[in-house]
């Protein structure tokens, strides 16, 4: 059960988009529609903000998306601010009661 | 509003068993799964294992051997007991609410437990 994979960094200026990968395998991202997607402050715990691939939860702006095709789901931020800056994470099921995430990107507003 | 509050020893000794409560307030236990999740220090998130109202757990499988979740519906609390704890054990616990599979939309406050000789 290996952590799903993302980028260590991405970046982008105010206003632009930002995509992040999160790439896994037949066994989780590909096998199930729960993928979700966490955004996390220095110091804070995460929040949710994508879950089930592409449904956001009631007070995160729609700014954030997320999509999946085959063993790859994407996040992106579009309009980028700066308080977008942070951490984030996927998480996906991985069958048999098991969920797995990802290694973590780090998103910084130029 | 649901608000987790976690509470339990932060400093552990190799080889010493740690244990961690998680309160839930403004919710039921019922009808959701309550997790355990970890994140070292400037690392990424792991999760532990999970727990239902009707005391149904499940576990990683690496860590199965020696996580014990446990509820307290009366108490509206849920526990995490980690034995022999070695370093590699150092970091930031969190108890969470998951509804949707890998959704987890209510975190607590984390705490940090560090494992030193």
């Amino acid at each position: 059960q290996s952590a799903l994979t993302q980028p260590p960094s991405a970046s982008g200026s105010p206003g632009q988009s930002v995509t992040i990968s999160c790439t896994g395998t037949s066994s989780d991202v590909a096998g199930y529609n729960y993928v979700s997607w966490y955004q996390q402050h220095p110091g804070k715990a995460p929040k949710l903000i994508i879950y089930e691939v592409s449904k956001r939860p009631s007070g995160v702006p729609d700014r954030f998306s997320g999509s999946k095709s085959g063993n790859t789901a994407s996040l992106t931020v579009s309009g980028l601010q700066a308080e977008d800056e942070a951490d984030y994470y996927c998480s996906s099921y991985a069958g048999s009661n098991n969920y797995v995430f990802g290694t973590g990107t780090k998103v910084t507003v130029l | 509003q649901v608000q987790l509050q976690q509470w339990g020893a932060g400093l552990l000794k190799p080889s010493e068993t740690l244990s961690l409560t998680c309160a839930v307030h403004g919710g039921s236990l019922s009808g959701y799964y309550w997790s355990w999740i970890r994140q070292p220090p400037g690392k990424g998130l792991e999760w532990i294992g999970e727990i239902n109202h009707s005391v149904s757990t499940n576990y990683k499988p690496s860590l199965k051997s020696r996580v014990t979740i446990s509820a307290d519906t009366s108490k509206n609390q849920f526990s995490l007991k980690l034995s022999s704890v070695t370093a590699a054990d150092t970091a930031v616990y969190y108890c969470v609410r998951g509804g949707v599979p890998a959704a987890y939309d209510y975190w607590g406050q984390g705490t940090l437990v560090t494992v030193s000789s």
